[in-house]
C-alpha cells in the first residue's frame, strides 16, 4: 500500500498570502489528485493528473510534482479558501488518501 | 447538475448489516465506474469499494474484503452498499462518489453523506 504523508498537518495564511501544502508518497505514483473540504461538507475535487484544475476552481489553485514528491498551492489565500485538503493516489490498489492538511484564516 | 443522494445509514449493532443506497441524477449513470469512500469522524477520507459501468468488476481494500459488497442497478440509476459483520471501526460517514477511471482515476462528484454508526 502506497502511504501519503501530507505536511505541514496544520497551518493558518493571512488573506493575499501564498500557501504551499506537500504530500509524499512511500513510493513513486504517477500522478496526485487534490481535494478540498470544507467543515460540515462533502469533499470537493480540486486537481486532476497532478496539475488540472477542476471544473470552477479558481486559477489561484495549482498543483505540481512527480515520483514521490508532489505540492498544492494557493497563490493567494482567500477566506473562502479554509478548509482541509486531501491528497490521493491511484498507482496502485488500495487507493489511498493523504491524512490532510487543515488550513485556518489568520 | 449531477447530484448523488445516500440513504441508509443509522446505528447497528457489532456484528449486524446494513445496505446504503446511492441514487445518481444528472449524468448517464451506466457510463461511469462509481465508489463509496468514508470518513471516521474526524479522521481522514478512506476508499472503501468502486465498481466497473457493468458492475462484473469490483474493488475493495483489505479492511473490508470479505464484508463489504459494491453493487449497482443502471437502470435505476442507483448504487448500492451491503455492509456485513460490521464491526466499530466502521463507523463512519460513508460517501458515495462519481469516478473518472481509465488514463487516471478519481473522484469527481460526491454525495453529501450518510452517517452510519456500529454500536451496542
Amino acid at each position: 500500500e502506497i502511504v501519503l504523508t501530507q505536511s505541514p498537518t496544520t497551518t493558518a495564511a493571512s488573506p493575499g498570502e501564498k500557501v504551499t501544502i506537500t504530500c509524499l508518497a512511500s513510493s513513486s505514483v504517477s500522478n496526485m489528485y487534490w481535494y478540498q473540504q470544507k467543515s460540515g461538507a462533502s469533499p470537493k475535487l480540486l486537481i486532476y493528473s497532478t496539475s488540472s484544475l477542476a471544473s470552477g476552481v479558481p486559477d489561484r489553485f495549482s498543483g505540481s510534482g512527480s515520483g514521490t514528491s508532489y505540492s498544492l498551492t494557493i497563490n493567494t489565500m482567500e477566506a473562502e479558501d479554509a478548509a482541509t485538503y486531501y491528497c490521493q493516489q491511484w498507482s496502485s490498489n488500495p487507493w489511498t488518501f493523504g491524512g490532510g492538511t487543515k488550513l485556518e484564516l489568520k | 447538475e449531477v447530484q448523488l443522494v445516500e440513504s441508509g445509514g443509522g446505528l447497528v449493532q457489532p456484528g449486524r448489516s446494513l445496505k446504503l443506497s446511492c441514487a445518481a441524477s444528472g449524468f448517464t449513470f451506466s457510463n461511469y465506474y462509481m465508489a463509496w469512500v468514508r470518513q471516521a469522524p474526524k479522521k481522514g477520507l478512506e476508499w472503501v469499494a468502486t465498481i466497473s459501468t457493468s458492475g462484473s468488476r469490483t474493488y475493495y481494500p483489505d479492511s473490508v474484503k470479505g464484508r463489504f459488497t459494491i453493487s449497482r442497478d443502471n437502470a435505476k440509476s442507483s448504487l448500492y452498499l451491503q455492509m456485513n459483520s460490521l464491526k466499530s471501526e466502521d463507523t463512519a460517514t460513508y460517501y458515495c462518489a462519481r469516478m473518472i477511471y481509465g488514463g487516471s482515476n478519481y473522484f469527481d462528484y460526491w454525495g453529501q453523506g450518510v452517517m452510519v454508526t456500529v454500536s451496542s
